[in-house]
């Protein structure tokens, strides 16, 4: 069982649609990261966020964490073909140590 | 100039060989990871250091072997490779411990043992 769990694993959508990816879990972390990972590389930073209900846009992207700090969700307004890619949420805990991630959500946004 | 950077980037070797992957950050950072990316994308942690010590060690196999001779390095060696250990190999690296430090990644080491 996997400390954070994200839905939905695949997501193939249009260019030009709404979407929101989740971030679950039974545990409370200190903060809350989202990640982009291209074929190739390693995970980019795109959020940190670190109280309870924050709500963070970063252009097209919205994240928000929950007031609980257990889960977390990242909404995309308007989706295009370059944000394809791997989208990854990371919580910390354990006196901040400890930096665990999701699944993942393999997001492809066709032209 | 590269951040976080990992050789080799490939590595194909047999059962049984023993393997080593390096890690150098140039930010300046106390903390380094090692995460493993299985064939579903799962990043899974390894090891963490800060300062050169040791603060998490998973449920990893004692086959495999961190080295942290400085801030700035982070090795793993692995010995007895087995077929199961094929994945991508991240190592990570991190200001200090703070909530806002985010995961600064190399580029990974795809090992495929045969």
């Amino acid at each position: 069982t996997q400390l954070l769990e994200q839905s939905p694993q695949f997501l193939s959508i249009q260019e030009g649609e709404n979407l929101t990816v989740y971030c679950n879990s039974s545990s409370v972390f200190s903060s809350l990261q989202w990640y982009r990972q291209e074929p190739g590389e390693g995970p980019v930073l795109l959020v940190t966020v670190v109280t309870g209900g924050e709500v963070k846009k970063l252009k097209r992207l919205t994240f928000q964490f929950g007031d609980a700090r257990k889960d977390s969700s990242l909404h995309i307004t308007a989706a295009q073909p370059g944000d394809t890619g791997l989208y990854l949420c990371a919580g910390r805990r354990n006196n901040n140590n400890d930096m665990r991630f999701g699944a993942g959500t393999r997001l492809t946004v066709k032209p | 100039d590269t951040a976080v950077s990992q050789t080799p980037k490939y590595l194909v070797t047999q059962m049984g060989n023993d393997k080593s992957i390096k890690c150098e950050q140039n930010l300046g950072h106390d903390t380094m990871y090692w995460y493993k990316q299985d064939s579903k994308k799962f990043l899974k942690i390894m090891f963490s250091y800060n300062n050169k010590e040791l603060i998490i060690n998973e449920t990893v196999p004692n086959r495999f072997s961190p080295k942290s001779p400085d801030k700035a390095h982070l090795n793993l060696h692995i010995n007895s490779l087995e077929l199961g250990d094929s994945a991508v190999y991240f190592c990570a690296s991190s200001l200090g411990l703070s909530v806002w430090s985010p995961l600064h990644f190399g580029n990974g080491t795809r090992l495929t043992v045969t």
